[in-house]
């Protein structure tokens, strides 16, 4: 079985702290994404990263930046928190083919 | 107008009932097309892709309409472990960018 992890599933942080999300997956996939999901608005992709080393922005990547050093570790980062970060943060992964992406747990961030 | 959408219900029916779900995208260009479902506090999971010929699972059935750009989902024979959120998804490129649907929620009572 495919398994994602995540460092936290709930987090608290005060606004302008700098946030670390921490996202493995154990199947060697090379294709790794960071999400949000907000109530009405659906998920939507922060970064995503093909390979080490590599990233690209989504639909919303203003406030993150991402960081891949390692194929199975993805992480987000947000510079200077603010509340409207306050969301559920999903990491997901894929192998090149098929197209399932299979999601961690999620991580519940509050910004107060 | 939003890239995908979807009805987000909630669509209430009883044990047994069959219930259909649409979902229109506006990317003409599309290529994959995904149905997740994705449980109350859960993260989502891949139901089922949905292809040019339709295609069945059990007692789902996901079709695709080019012409008109929409997705169905129908869910026969309804269980009450089937009460959940699905979610309509689009690959516009192939890329694995995917788009997400705000996503349907079903709630199937006794």
């Amino acid at each position: 079985d495919v398994k994602v992890t995540q460092s936290s599933r709930y987090l608290v942080k005060r606004t302008g702290e700098k946030v670390f999300l921490e996202c493995v997956q154990d199947m060697d996939h090379e294709n790794m994404f960071w999400y949000r999901q907000d109530p009405g608005l659906g998920l939507r992709l922060i970064y995503f990263s093909y390979d080490v080393k590599m990233k690209e922005k989504g639909d919303i990547p203003e406030g993150y930046s991402v960081s891949r050093e390692k194929k199975e570790r993805f992480s987000l980062i947000l510079e200077s928190a603010s509340t409207n970060q306050t969301s559920m943060y999903l990491c997901a992964s894929r192998d090149g083919s098929p197209y399932e992406q299979y999601f961690g747990p999620g991580t519940r961030l509050t910004v107060t | 107008r939003k890239e995908v959408e979807q009805d987000p219900g909630p669509f209430n029916v009883p044990e047994g009932a069959t219930v259909a779900f649409n979902c229109t995208y506006s990317n003409s260009a599309s290529q994959s097309f995904f149905w997740y479902r994705q449980d109350c506090r859960k993260e989502p999971k891949l139901l089922m892709s949905v292809y040019s010929s339709g295609n069945e699972d059990g007692r789902f059935t996901a079709q695709l309409n080019r012409a008109s750009q929409y997705i169905s989902l129908l869910i026969r024979d309804s269980k009450l472990s089937d009460s959940a959120t699905y979610l309509c998804v689009v690959d516009p490129g192939n890329t694995g960018k995917l788009i997400f649907g705000q996503g349907t929620t079903l709630q199937v009572k006794p």
